[in-house]
């Protein structure tokens, strides 16, 4: 069975910190990657999407990374801002299966 | 409205009694998933839709009926609903397995 772990569970930063949280699955044959936020009390935004012949996405100050040989992926934030707290999930999916989510990181950047 | 709607968005219910939770997607994907979010478990898959009148199990469907008889639409009932199924239910939706999910804004359930 497929298990996603994500370091660090929770993390605060003071503003305009770059930083990067990190994605690990059991189960190394991923085939899309997903990066969603979801602020408290609301649903998952989606961010980037990482598909099979992808290795990174970007988004403005968002760039996901997929090491496909370690089933490890990161996400990279930029010049932190406030407006970037909440918390974000990783899921990831072997070909022909669903999304497996991760526990999220709980992301708190100071002004 | 455009997107991913969910109803109710807050409901409580007492043991026992059934609820239906809605879903209606605007973009005719063809596939449609009802997940719950509990603390300490994360996000867990509770049935899945690949098109209409097509629906298989998740990870946790016991307690809980889907049926999809329009593209758009995907409700989720509790037949008897039970303490255990206090939860954040969302609702997703994308054109194929396995690419970009886009999720609803939630229905918190409340069983006492």
């Amino acid at each position: 069975k497929q298990e996603v772990t994500q370091i660090p569970a929770a993390l605060s930063v003071p503003e305009g910190e770059n930083l990067v949280l990190n994605c690990s699955f059991t189960d190394s044959a991923i085939y899309n990657l997903q990066w969603f936020r979801q602020d408290p009390g609301k649903g998952l935004t989606s961010l980037l999407l990482i598909q099979s012949s992808q290795r990174e996405q970007t988004s403005g100050r968002l760039n996901a990374s997929l090491d496909k040989s370690s089933g490890r992926s990161t996400l990279y934030i930029a010049a932190s801002q406030p407006g970037d707290s909440a918390t974000y999930l990783c899921a990831g999916t072997s070909y022909g299966q669903n999304f497996v989510f991760g526990p999220g990181t709980r992301l708190s950047v100071l002004p | 409205d455009a997107g991913i709607t969910q109803s109710p968005r807050y409901k409580i219910t007492e043991t026992g009694r059934q609820v239906t939770l809605m879903c209606h997607q605007t973009w005719s994907h063809s596939y449609m998933f009802w997940y719950r979010q509990d603390l300490g478990h994360g996000l867990r898959l509770i049935y899945y839709s690949a098109a209409a009148d097509i629906t298989d199990k998740g990870e946790v469907p016991d307690g809980y009926v889907v049926s999809r008889s329009k593209t758009e639409n995907f409700p989720l009932t509790l037949e008897s609903a039970t303490r255990s199924q206090t939860s954040v239910y969302f609702c997703a939706s994308t054109w194929d397995r396995g690419k970009e999910q886009f999720f609803g804004p939630g229905t918190r359930l409340t069983v006492l």
